[in-house]
């Protein structure tokens, strides 16, 4: 089982700053990666695939980058709506899911 | 909108069965994979089940084998879950997500299974 692991768990920032979230595969998923958004009592949301292309709706302030076993989802400027938590997923082999960052006001 | 609703939750005891249901809408169902995914509470995702757009391929995660079927009924653009011998580790939100290409695009609201004695 490829094994995701996301860090920081926990991401203080305030709106307006930029965030950037690690994800890490325990082995290589190339570019076959998502991210989702997840508020508190909603489903997930997909915000990219592919590790760098929005999905339908998706704002420009969020962008990923990486392949391989390396991914990033930045969002360059915060907005209240963005405060949530964030998992990536790889889909190469079977799906998995990181933990999860929470971004929070500080 | 495209549209997936979740039912069939509830609170049932262990060693017990339920079975979800997932209506599919505004999109052609029978173009797509369909997925479970669950989230235990206040824990993260996990990838329970797959099945192809024709029924023909069912893969199930290691956690939920022998235990769980997957089913779906294109022609009424539904999808189920059969749970038997559930377990208190099966409580969670259960999702049905939409597969476009390998990635999950579409995410249902969730239906809420406990279990519990």
């Amino acid at each position: 089982e490829i094994v995701m692991t996301q860090s920081p768990a926990t991401l203080s920032l305030s709106p307006g700053e930029r965030a950037t979230l690690l994800c890490r595969a325990s082995q290589s998923v190339r570019s076959n990666l998502a991210w989702y958004q997840q508020k508190p009592g909603q489903a997930p949301r997909l915000l990219i695939y592919g590790a760098s292309t929005r999905a339908t709706g998706i704002p420009a302030r969020f962008s990923g980058s990486g392949s391989g076993t390396e991914f990033t989802l930045t969002i360059s400027s915060l907005q209240s709506e963005d405060f949530a938590v964030y998992y990536c997923q790889q889909y190469n082999n079977w799906w998995t899911f990181g933990q999860g960052t929470k971004v929070e006001i500080k | 909108q495209v549209q997936l609703v979740e039912s069939g939750g509830g609170v049932v005891q262990p060693g017990t069965s339920l079975r979800l249901s997932c209506a599919a809408s505004e999109f052609t169902f029978s173009d797509h994979a369909i997925h479970w995914v669950r989230q235990a509470p206040g824990e993260g995702l996990e990838w329970v089940s797959v099945i192809s757009y024709d029924g023909s391929n069912k893969f199930y995660a290691d956690s939920v084998k022998g235990r769980f079927t997957i089913s779906r009924d294109n022609s009424k653009n539904m999808l189920s879950l059969q749970m038997n011998t559930l377990r208190p580790e099966d409580t969670a939100v259960y999702y049905c997500v939409r597969a476009t290409s390998t990635y999950l695009d579409v995410w249902g609201q969730g239906t809420t299974v406990i279990v519990s004695s």
